[in-house]
């Protein structure tokens, strides 16, 4: 039983470059989330869904996108990086109010 | 989902109890009070949580006050490995209410 799986750790993408943040979960949870972390700003809520082929935007969605075609994966999606995407992201599956966070990845955009 | 405060930091001596305090004025009654703690740059990892009734673990005790408005997790005897940020937030026990964690509380141990 893994938990909640990111990859990868660590990223370093140039400015306008496109990307993918994969997050998989064992857990059988309906609900998953993107959160990003910057210094000083706590975890803030990117995006999330509540089962295969529901997503919604969270507190800062703009410049990201997100699709659940399974239960188990919730991928991250950047079209086209900025400086200001860099951050620490946290995906987290949910049963009640039990969060399983993922290890995390550091991305840089330069 | 209802909104949480918590001060930003506290310190705390190694080997004294930590009491970390959160106010929740907004809590409805159905939502329980849900505490976490992220440890330097690892994902937050669940403490304890409790609706009414204090609360207690291997890790923590949680004391929410009869009114229901303010809890507060207290470590019993804090050790280095404690610092972190503790996160504490509201919600329904079911569903599937989108949350926000905030910036929590930033609890140094003290050697």
């Amino acid at each position: 039983n893994a938990g909640v799986t990111q990859t990868p750790k660590f990223q370093v993408l140039k400015t306008g470059q496109s990307m993918t943040l994969q997050c998989a979960q064992d857990m059988n949870h309906e609900y998953m989330s993107w959160y990003r972390q910057d210094p000083g700003m706590g975890l803030r809520l990117i995006h999330y869904s509540v089962g295969a082929g529901i997503t919604d935007q969270g507190e800062v969605p703009n410049g990201y996108n997100v699709s659940r075609s399974t239960t188990e994966d919730f991928p991250l999606r950047l079209l086209s990086a900025a400086p200001s995407q860099t951050s620490v992201y946290f995906c987290a599956s949910r049963a009640d109010g039990f969060y399983t966070f993922g290890s995390g990845t550091r991305l840089t955009v330069v | 989902d209802a909104k949480t405060t918590q001060p930003p930091s506290m310190d705390c001596a190694e080997g004294r109890a930590a009491n970390l305090p959160c106010n929740h004025s907004t809590i409805s009654g159905n939502e329980y009070v849900y505490w976490y703690r992220q440890i330097h740059s690892q994902g937050p990892q669940y403490i304890i949580h409790g609706l009414k009734n204090n609360e207690t673990n291997e890790m923590a005790s949680l004391i929410i006050t009869e009114d229901r408005k303010s809890s507060t997790l207290i470590l019993p005897h804090a050790t280095l490995r404690d610092t972190a940020v503790y996160y504490c937030i509201v919600r329904v026990g079911g569903g599937y209410q989108k949350v926000t964690f905030g910036t929590g509380t930033k609890l140094q141990v003290i050697p």
